[in-house]
Formats: C-alpha cells, structure tokens, sequence
C-alpha cells in the first residue's frame, strides 16, 4: 500500500539532547512537508521540500533541520536550540502541482 | 498572508442531529480551501476540497462544505451525525500556485463530540 510512515510512534529524549524524527514516502511525491502541532493550536509549517536536496523553512523553523538527499526521505532534526520541542509532528507529501498533502500517523515527542 | 478562523473550539451534538463547523479565512489571493479529520493520536484524513467550480462540495463521510466568496467561509456541514464522527475537524487554505508546493495554513481545529 502506497503511504507515508512516520517512525517511531512515540519518542522520548532528556532535554539538551538532539533527536531525528523519520519520514519516509512511497507515493513518488516531489514535494514534502513538517508540520507541528500543539493543542489549540492547530499545525504549523516547520520546513518544506519540493524536490531533493531542496528545502526551504516554513513558519517555525527555528531550532529544526531536515535533509532530503533520496525523494523518498525527509528527516527532521529537532535540536538542543529548540526552545519547547514537546509536541506532535505530522510528515506530510504532495505532488508538485496537486493541492492534496497526504499526512503519515505522526511522532509524538516529550523531552523531559 | 492567509489566515484561517475556526470561531469553534468545541461544538457537543447529540448523535443524528445536524452539525455545522465554521470556518473562515483571509487572504490577499485566491486560495484552495481543505477540510480534514484528525482522529485521537493519528495523522490528518482530507475530508473534502475546493479548487474551483461549484461551490458545494460534497466530500467523505456524509460530509459537505459550502465556499461564500463574498462571506470568505467554507463551513462544514452533516446532515445527521454519528458517534464515529468524534474526532478533531481542521479548516485548511493554501495559496493558488501551480507548480509549487502546496503549503497549508491551518485553523486552530474544532472538536466535534457526539454523545447518545
């Protein structure tokens, strides 16, 4: 079945440390996304690619990096520099001239 | 830049009655507009989208949306709700670009809870 994987599911990490959070599609989509979301405040765009090893930030960048060195990977780094990195991260893809972003089952991490 | 409202965060309705989510958004140029369902702990489903044409749209679910250009809204409506219609509901507008990344602005999300 065609998809985007997130993994893991869960991830726990002690403050101060770096973490990578994987995505991986199978949809041969050009264009990738990472959003966070937080409760009551719906999803925010970290950074975008929309084609490899191309990326721009998005609205929240700071504190994040990602690679996208295949088409069908796009890491993202949650850094030491992240000031609350506790939260849900949605991997999402999109064909480059389609509207539809197709969303993995997201990471859930807490920093303690 | 665009924005999006969704005035609701929490909208409680008895399972078959009618529902209606709110949404409205700004924004400078034309813009796609998208309806998704998050359910607990999982990604986002497309519910339904606007791109052009009528403006009803109808989508999964028993779901449809109806864009107002001149009221810049795209509410979500269910005629008759069900207890798996629980979830969290998120308005989304990206900006008409062909050729480029779809980049979602997202409204803050409205809970839905269908009880008995």
């Amino acid at each position: 079945d065609g998809g985007i994987t997130q993994s893991p599911k869960y991830l726990f990490r002690k403050e101060g440390q770096n973490v990578t959070l994987s995505c991986e599609q199978n949809l041969n989509h050009d264009a990738m996304y990472w959003y966070r979301q937080d409760p009551g405040q719906g999803l925010r765009l970290i950074y975008y690619s929309q084609i490899v090893n191309d990326f721009q930030k998005g609205d929240i960048a700071e504190g994040y990096s990602v690679s996208r060195e295949k088409k069908e990977y796009f890491p993202l780094t949650v850094t030491s520099a992240q000031k609350n990195p506790t939260a849900f991260y949605l991997c999402a893809s999109s064909t480059s001239w389609d509207t539809e972003a197709f969303f993995g089952q997201g990471t859930r991490l807490t920093v303690v | 830049a665009q924005s999006v409202t969704q005035l609701d965060s929490q909208v409680p309705v008895f399972e078959e009655a009618p529902v209606e989510l709110r949404c409205n958004y700004s924004s400078s140029v034309s813009v796609y507009l998208f309806w998704y369902v998050q359910y607990p702990n999982q990604g986002l489903q497309l519910l339904l989208k606007y791109l052009s044409g009528s403006t009803l749209v109808k989508g999964i679910n028993g779901f449809e949306a109806e864009f107002n250009k001149s009221q810049t809204s795209f509410h979500l409506r269910k005629p008759s709700v069900h207890i798996s219609d629980t979830a969290e509901y998120f308005c989304a507008v990206s900006i008409i670009n062909t050729g480029t990344a779809s980049k979602l602005t997202f409204g803050t999300g409205t809970r839905l809870q269908v009880t008995l």
